[in-house]
């Protein structure tokens, strides 16, 4: 699996949109891009995941370079309850087994 | 709501005993589940994959023997902490993947904290 590189920690303001960068510059042609957050104490919850075109849900938006070497999660309106570590994972679709890294652990202040 | 569901959510167990963490899903059918393992302020570390009706397979420095992964039907996983020691205290979590749109989704439990003392 490729390995992603992200910012330990980042700061966002309530009601400003958050931009969480992802570098995966190993990533093969056939790999997945998924976001995860996990808010303290929880299991991981998924957000979104994405292979080369850009990606919108109700959670978030995933946008991917054309190249596919890195990639941005946007929160378009953070929230208190947004505040969590958020991981991003390049894997095979339907491989099932997510290797997580650092993550991002970001916190959004009122 | 939940989609993979743990019991128990915190356990406390004295040193030397075994402890059991089940893994639920609850409206699909899961043949491969995860467990991982957390500790305070540390990623998430995969420790085994565990197979429906056959053996787990384990990553590299975990011991088998130690962590016991049962996966006797399709919606339940079991891992047992056997002879439990304080350093094995941690945040034990599982997934499963479930069939949603364009491909699998990865689920994760609520997470089930294990305290040795």
């Amino acid at each position: 699996d490729a390995k992603t590189t992200q910012p330990p920690s980042m700061d966002c303001a309530e009601g400003r949109a958050a931009n969480l960068p992802c570098n995966h510059s190993t990533i093969s042609g056939n790999e997945y891009v998924y976001w995860y957050r996990q808010i303290h104490s929880q299991g991981p919850q998924y957000i979104i995941h994405g292979l080369k075109n850009n990606e919108t849900n109700e959670m978030a938006s995933l946008i991917i370079t054309e190249d596919r070497k890195s990639s941005t999660l946007i929160l378009p309106h953070a929230t208190l309850r947004d505040t969590a570590v958020y991981y991003c994972i390049v894997s095979l679709l339907n491989t099932d087994k997510l290797i997580f890294g650092t993550g991002t652990r970001l916190q959004v202040f009122p | 709501g939940a989609v993979v569901s743990q019991h128990p959510s915190r356990v406390i167990c004295k040193s030397g005993t075994s402890v059991k963490i089940e893994c639920r899903s609850l409206d699909f059918q899961a043949t491969t589940m995860f467990w991982y393992r957390q500790f305070p302020k540390q990623s998430l570390m995969l420790m085994a994959t565990s197979n429906e009706g056959s053996k787990a397979t384990y990553e590299q420095g975990v011991e088998k023997d130690k962590f016991l992964i049962n996966h006797a039907s399709l919606t339940l996983s079991t891992l047992t902490v056997t002879s439990a020691h304080p350093e094995d205290s941690s945040f034990y979590i599982c997934s499963a993947s479930k069939p949603r749109g364009k491909g699998n989704t990865i689920y994760f439990g609520e997470g089930s904290w294990l305290t040795v003392v």
